[in-house]
């Protein structure tokens, strides 16, 4: 099977602008979730869905960070107006059996951004 | 704030050794972790996951083992090979849930 899609795979900005990423899960997989991957840290859950609605976003900085899931199949991830802080490696993985707790999750290979 | 933490960032062993990974964890409510592999420039990628209602669970080289007394995970790798080579997370969920990662531990096989 197709594993989990993400684009771009590098984005450098300068502080203050604004960038999106796009995830495409693997078929059929109901819940997708975006994390945040800091150089040396463990990835940290920012946004989960279940089909298109909201799982959990206690994580996801709102006042700048912004998540959608219009048709249940792909998402973006934005940030608007970026910070030097919000340089990471953004991860997004899809499960197919309602939430992580049932299975394993698939991740992509992230997008790398430098805010500058 | 309750976390899952590696014991060692950084572990270095001979190819074909056995090498042993720690995690410890400190929530309670936790009853179900996985270990994930990590190479560079990719995303984490499924090794062996283990519930609490179990200690020891086994796969193709890897062993996961599971202390709930010390709240304390283990995966152990046969015959180490370079291509073993990676950053290894544990990760920690509950049935509510809630997920967290630990910092991970970089693992590097000397040919």
């Amino acid at each position: 099977e197709a594993g989990v899609a993400q684009s771009p795979r590098y984005k450098i900005i300068e502080k203050r602008q604004s960038v999106a990423f796009w995830c495409n899960p693997i078929s059929g997989h109901a819940t997708l979730y975006w994390y945040q991957q800091i150089l040396g840290q463990g990835p940290k859950l920012l946004i989960q869905f279940q089909n298109n609605g909201v799982v959990d976003d206690s994580q996801l900085p709102k006042d700048r960070f912004s998540a959608e899931r219009l048709k249940g199949v792909d998402s973006t991830l934005k940030i608007q107006p970026a910070k030097l802080e919000d340089s990471a490696v953004y991860l997004c993985a899809s499960s197919g059996q309602g939430s992580s707790y049932n299975s394993p999750l698939h991740f992509g290979n992230g997008t790398r951004l430098t805010v500058t | 704030g309750e976390s899952v933490g590696l014991h060692l960032p950084t572990l270095s062993v001979q190819e074909g050794d056995n090498s042993i990974i720690n995690c410890a964890y400190s929530n309670s409510a936790s009853d179900y972790f996985i270990w994930y592999k990590q190479e560079s420039g990719k995303g984490p990628q499924f090794i062996i996951d283990i519930r609490s209602n179990m200690d020891k669970r086994q796969g193709q080289r890897v062993t996961v083992l599971l202390n709930k007394t010390v709240k304390h995970l283990s995966l152990q790798i046969a015959a180490t090979q370079p291509g073993d080579s990676a950053v290894y997370f544990c990760a920690e969920y509950t049935n509510a849930g809630k997920s967290t990662f630990g910092d991970g531990t970089t693992l590097t096989v000397k040919p």
